[in-house]
């Protein structure tokens, strides 16, 4: 059975810092996924990776598949990136069931 | 950007009642999905459905739920004698393909059993 683990659970910072937030698993994976989910609850996909490092704006993921191990970055923190952060894994051999994380609840001060 | 749509956004719903949940994913994904989160909670796997059956089930999903692709678009989750701890936001899923592939979620519905 594959767990997800993330830390922090809760995250305060001020506007501009540089935040993350990380994700640990205990199974091999084909693939992981950061995903951010707003007060109203909807959740919306930022990241699909299965190796090495992705950017996306402010936003950069990486993971390393022989630790286990994933970080979710975020350069020059806003407001308006106040939200919950959930990372999910996807199993091996064609699994298609997400298992998830319990979130990171993120708060960006101005 | 096309997207997957749910209906309706909250429903409420007296213990005991059928309740249906659905879904629109996007129109040229072959799997679907659906997820609950109970407030607070983690967000937990349900079912996974595929080629008009489902594919992969949760212990959570016992006889009284079902899903169903009555058409060419929609997606249904049926919850047949609702319980208070059915209490939780259903969110459905699509993807084009199985395994490392984005999946890409709709709004959610907000599911209150009262």
């Amino acid at each position: 059975k594959n767990e997800v683990e993330q830390s922090p659970q809760n995250l305060t910072a001020q506007e501009g810092e540089f935040i993350t937030i990380n994700c640990s698993y205990s199974v091999g994976i084909s693939a992981l996924h950061w995903l951010q989910q707003h007060p109203g609850g909807g959740i919306v996909s930022l990241f699909m990776l299965s190796s090495g490092k992705k950017k996306h704006g402010r936003l950069i993921a990486t993971i390393n598949i022989q630790e286990k191990h994933s970080s979710l970055h975020i350069t020059a923190s806003h407001p308006r990136d106040s939200a919950v952060y959930i990372c999910a894994v996807i199993g091996v051999w064609g699994a298609q069931k997400l298992v998830f994380g319990q979130g990171t609840r993120l708060t960006i001060n101005p | 950007e096309p997207e997957v749509t749910q209906t309706p956004s909250h429903q409420v719903t007296q213990m005991g009642q059928e309740v249906i949940l659905r879904c629109v994913p996007i129109s040229n994904h072959l799997y679907f999905y659906w997820y609950r989160q109970i407030l607070g909670q983690k967000v937990e796997f349900l079912v996974s459905f595929y080629n008009n059956e489902i594919s992969e089930k949760s212990e959570i999903f016992d006889d009284q739920f079902s899903v169903e692709r009555p058409d060419g678009s929609n997606f249904t989750l049926k919850i047949r004698s609702t319980k208070l701890e059915d209490s939780a936001m259903y969110f459905c899923a699509s993807s084009g393909m199985a395994g490392a592939y984005e999946q890409y979620f709709g709004p959610g519905t907000r599911l209150t059993v009262t």
